[in-house]
């Protein structure tokens, strides 16, 4: 079974407006690790926000959020106020601890295009 | 700050040759991770290599191999090359090694396969 699964293979936006990115995970370790990365088309992934399974509340980054929904196990990506620079893939990533020796694992990605 | 570096950025071989990558971490960081990131399939891990020794290795034949340096840099080698061996090759460091660390990556090395 995939540990992250990212059911959108693409996702289109107008500039300006609000879009999300589906994730859902699956482990069984209490204590995990959530990431979202960004990779544009020069190929970089940068790192853009972070969710621990014992976070309370939902982790934020300017324009970033995570809703993170732990009973369902999902970890949905929020990008307020798109902007077309926001055109790339987008990838959810996890990282388990006893079970998953720690090595991040990574869905098969998002890609996103912000239309003008 | 320099950010982790990978070379080469592309490297064109074929069928049964050899390919060697580089990837310098950034300074501090003692671990490095070595995916795979073929056409429409996502990131696939590779190896983990911290303090100089190898912690973990992917689903991957023993033809995909590498090493650490003591200055912790990294070169990952894929021997008997393949068709499907194409693909963008992502090294990533990390300080910590828990759950919290995210991974800082380089650009890239994108392997062609002839």
């Amino acid at each position: 079974a995939q540990k992250i699964t990212q059911t959108q293979p693409g996702m289109f936006v107008q500039e300006k407006e609000a879009v999300t990115l589906d994730c859902t995970y699956d482990t069984s370790d209490p204590s995990y690790g959530l990431f979202w990365y960004k990779q544009p088309s020069s190929g970089e992934m940068i790192f853009l926000i972070y969710q621990g399974s014992y976070d309370q509340q939902n982790a934020t980054e300017g324009r970033y959020s995570l809703n993170f929904q732990k009973a369902r196990k999902s970890a949905n990506l929020v990008i307020s106020a798109s902007q077309l620079g926001d055109s790339a893939m987008y990838f959810c990533a996890m990282r388990e601890g006893t079970g998953g020796s720690y090595i991040p694992t990574f869905g098969r990605g998002t890609s996103l295009i912000v239309h003008p | 700050e320099a950010g982790v570096t990978q070379s080469p950025t592309h490297l064109i071989k074929t069928r049964g040759q050899q390919a060697t990558l580089r990837c310098s971490p950034i300074s501090g960081h003692t671990s490095v991770y070595w995916y795979q990131q073929a056409l429409g399939l996502g990131l696939q891990f590779l190896l983990w290599y911290d303090e100089g020794e190898e912690r973990n290795r992917g689903n991957f034949p023993p033809r995909f191999s590498g090493r650490q340096f003591p200055n912790y840099s990294s070169e990952l080698n894929v021997n008997a090359l393949e068709l499907e061996d194409s693909a963008l090759y992502l090294c990533a460091s990390s300080v910590v090694r828990g759950i919290t660390g995210e991974l800082f990556f380089g650009e890239g090395s994108r392997l062609t396969v002839l």
